[in-house]
């Protein structure tokens, strides 16, 4: 089956300490993002890769780090700069089609709480 | 950032009622999509559109964009209780590369 995969499902990290979500696709997707959401607010991009080697800084990028060694994976680190950083993280991902590159694929989610 | 004004906030209704949402933006887009997300889960992308005044529909869905690339609405018809959940518009402005989320309509059905 073909998708998205976002792991853990669920990650407790005292403060101060770096923490990685792990994002992987094998729908031979080019494009990999990564959002942020709050209760009751939409989705923030913090990151996002066009390409692998390649990735841009999204609205909310203070406190985040991210790389793009690989087309399949999109790993986001969670950084002690981050000061808010508890809350639910969407991994998504889409083509470079001419038409069809808006339509982005999102992961199950990872909630991240922060003691 | 730029942002869509998506509404209502949140929905009450019976089962079996027709629902509508909008989402409104000063600013002209070339792709409007719309997403439902169910709790702790991502989203799922229901209706994709790209052209002006386009009306798509997936089963009771109906979305249109928007004549004047402003804005877009989502109909749901006849609906049922997995029809409960958070539901997102998101747009891709004229020229760039990322997509712009409203905040969303939470809908809650009374069976």
């Amino acid at each position: 089956d073909g998708g998205i995969t976002q792991s853990p499902k669920y990650l407790f990290r005292k403060e101060g300490q770096n923490v990685t979500l792990s994002c992987e696709q094998n729908l031979n997707h080019d494009a990999m993002y990564w959002y942020r959401q709050d209760p009751g607010q939409g989705l923030r991009l913090i990151y996002y890769s066009q390409i692998v080697n390649d990735f841009q800084k999204g609205d909310i990028a203070e406190g985040y780090s991210v790389s793009r060694e690989k087309k399949e994976s999109f790993p986001l680190t969670v950084t002690s700069a981050q000061k808010n950083p508890t809350a639910f993280y969407l991994c998504a991902s889409s083509t470079r089609g001419r038409t069809y590159d808006n339509e982005q694929f999102f992961g199950p989610g990872t909630r991240l709480t922060v003691l | 950032g730029q942002q869509l004004n998506q509404s209502p906030q949140s929905m009450f209704i019976q089962e079996g009622e027709d629902v509508s949402m909008n989402c409104t933006s000063s600013s002209i887009f070339n792709t409007w999509l719309w997403y439902k997300q169910d709790p702790g889960e991502g989203p799922v992308l229901l209706i994709a559109l790209y052209k002006a005044g386009e009306l798509t529909s997936n089963g009771r869905l109906t979305a249109q964009f928007g004549i004047t690339r402003k804005d877009s609405f989502l109909n749901i018809s006849a609906s049922i209780p997995s029809d409960v959940g958070i539901y997102f518009c998101a747009g891709q402005l004229r020229g760039a590369q990322k997509l712009v989320f409203g905040q969303g309509t939470r809908l809650t059905i009374n069976p």
